[in-house]
């Protein structure tokens, strides 16, 4: 999975919660994502990061934040997990010059 | 595992037969366009890539054909084998962007 693990792979979390997704590479990639993959809607885009504190908002970003402070490490955090916010979130990572991102094994969350 | 869809388009083929999944994509502005492959608990993985100056590039018994007049995308599969069971997704990158726009996916289902 080109050197990327994500963290935790499955949680359960109540309502009003903060929760904190964290998508940890080995490859050095410059360029790191977070998507959520929902049936009926395929894969979108919540925010990607284009370096170090360098962050950008994609198609579903309410309700999400993110955070880069080392190359390696890309955290995603629901302030105020939602039922809307159950989803399975996979992190993506490509480098400079290249198209192709390369995937995690995704994280399931429930926000019961 | 991760469910990927419940309600997707779906084929299925005879093992040993040919398929070919199709992509409509949106944006006459991409200029890069990419196949994953995503089986059950898994994330997606790299199938093959074509540029908007390609209609055609051919992989190890895949093939992608591009028809840029109508917004046309195709991934043929050669000779089928029980590991193609996936669900296929097209993604497409508008030019200037980083990210990859996903298309909803379709359920590819080898038969014995």
């Amino acid at each position: 999975d080109a050197g990327i693990t994500q963290s935790p792979r499955h949680k359960v979390t109540e309502t009003g919660t903060p929760v904190t997704l964290r998508c940890h590479q080995t490859e050095n990639h410059r360029y790191m994502y977070w998507y959520r993959q929902d049936p009926g809607h395929g894969l979108r885009l919540i925010h990607y990061s284009y370096g170090v504190k360098d962050t950008d908002k994609g198609e579903v970003s309410d309700g999400y934040s993110v955070s880069r402070s080392k190359t390696e490490d890309f955290l995603l955090t629901l302030e105020s997990a939602t039922s809307s916010q159950t989803s399975v979130y996979f992190c993506a990572i490509s480098g400079t010059g290249t198209l192709e991102a390369f995937f995690g094994q995704g994280t399931r969350l429930t926000v019961v | 595992g991760e469910s990927v869809g419940l309600h997707l388009p779906t084929l299925s083929v005879q093992e040993g037969d040919n398929s070919i999944i199709n992509c409509a994509y949106s944006n006459s502005a991409s200029d890069y366009f990419i196949w994953y492959k995503q089986e059950s608990g898994k994330g997606p993985q790299f199938i093959i890539d074509i540029r908007s100056n390609m209609d055609k590039r051919q992989g190890q018994r895949v093939t992608v054909l591009l028809n840029k007049t109508v917004k046309h995308l195709s991934l043929q599969i050669a000779a089928t084998q029980p590991g193609d069971s996936a669900v296929y997704f097209c993604a497409e990158r508008v030019q200037g962007a980083q990210n990859l726009v996903f298309g909803q996916g379709t359920r590819l289902t080898i038969n014995p």
